[in-house]
């Protein structure tokens, strides 16, 4: 069966430093990954998505990035964090397979608190 | 493109009543319709989906959901609250317009079930 895994679970950092967050699926390949963002009382951002190793689409212009090194793997990363980058962080999955039915599964996800 | 709007942000039911959440989406292709549940501090887990065989469509811990095209309503319902019950509930279309099979949420539903 199928795993996702995310680390850290939650998180503090200060304002201006960096950031990496990561996501590893298991018992697939080829999945699509997303990058989510939910922000304290709103509703899911979704941040970026990747169809292949190192194929990634933003959707949101902001000082977030996101990597692909390997084809269950996708990273988040900021070089300098902003208040507002504080969040519960949702890496997901899906299936390219032809019947799919593009349903996504969510992993645990990870709290940032910016201080 | 593809839409989703959730009536009621909150929702509060008696333990042993009926629950009702409403969706109501808009979609230029026929829709994959999905309802997620969200734990507190959790990552979101699949409750059913519509993928255009049944239009009345069950899934885990009771719920279920019917898909209606002539009112673009895919509802969840359970015919009887439970405390675990309680949670954000998020509805979601699929328009399969390429580009990562990307989802489209609702800003989510949080349902209060009392004693």
């Amino acid at each position: 069966s199928q795993t996702i895994h995310q680390w850290p679970a939650t998180l503090v950092q200060p304002v201006g430093s960096p950031l990496s967050l990561e996501c590893t699926v298991e018992g697939t390949s080829n999945p699509n990954l997303y990058w989510y963002r939910q922000a304290a009382g709103r509703g899911l951002q979704l941040l970026f998505y990747s169809v292949g190793i190192g194929q990634i689409s933003s959707e949101v212009p902001q000082n977030l990035s996101a990597s692909r090194p390997q084809d269950r793997q996708f990273i988040l990363s900021s070089k300098k964090l902003l208040l507002s980058d504080s969040g519960f962080y949702l890496c997901a999955w899906s299936s390219l397979l032809a019947r799919s039915s593009y349903e996504q599964y969510f992993g645990p996800g990870t709290r940032l608190t910016v201080t | 493109a593809q839409s989703v709007t959730q009536l009621g942000s909150h929702v509060s039911v008696s333990e042993g009543a009926l629950v009702l959440l409403r969706c109501n989406y808009s979609s230029s292709v026929p829709p994959y319709l999905f309802w997620y549940v969200q734990y507190p501090n959790q990552g979101l887990q699949l409750l059913l989906k519509y993928t255009s065989a049944a239009t009345l469509v069950k899934g885990i811990n009771g719920f279920e959901a019917e898909f209606k095209k002539s009112e673009t309503s895919f509802h969840l319902t359970k015919p009887s609250a439970h405390m675990s019950d309680a949670a954000e509930y998020f509805c979601a279309v699929s328009g399969l317009t390429g580009g990562g099979n990307k989802l489209t949420f609702g800003t989510g539903t949080q349902l209060k079930v009392e004693l």
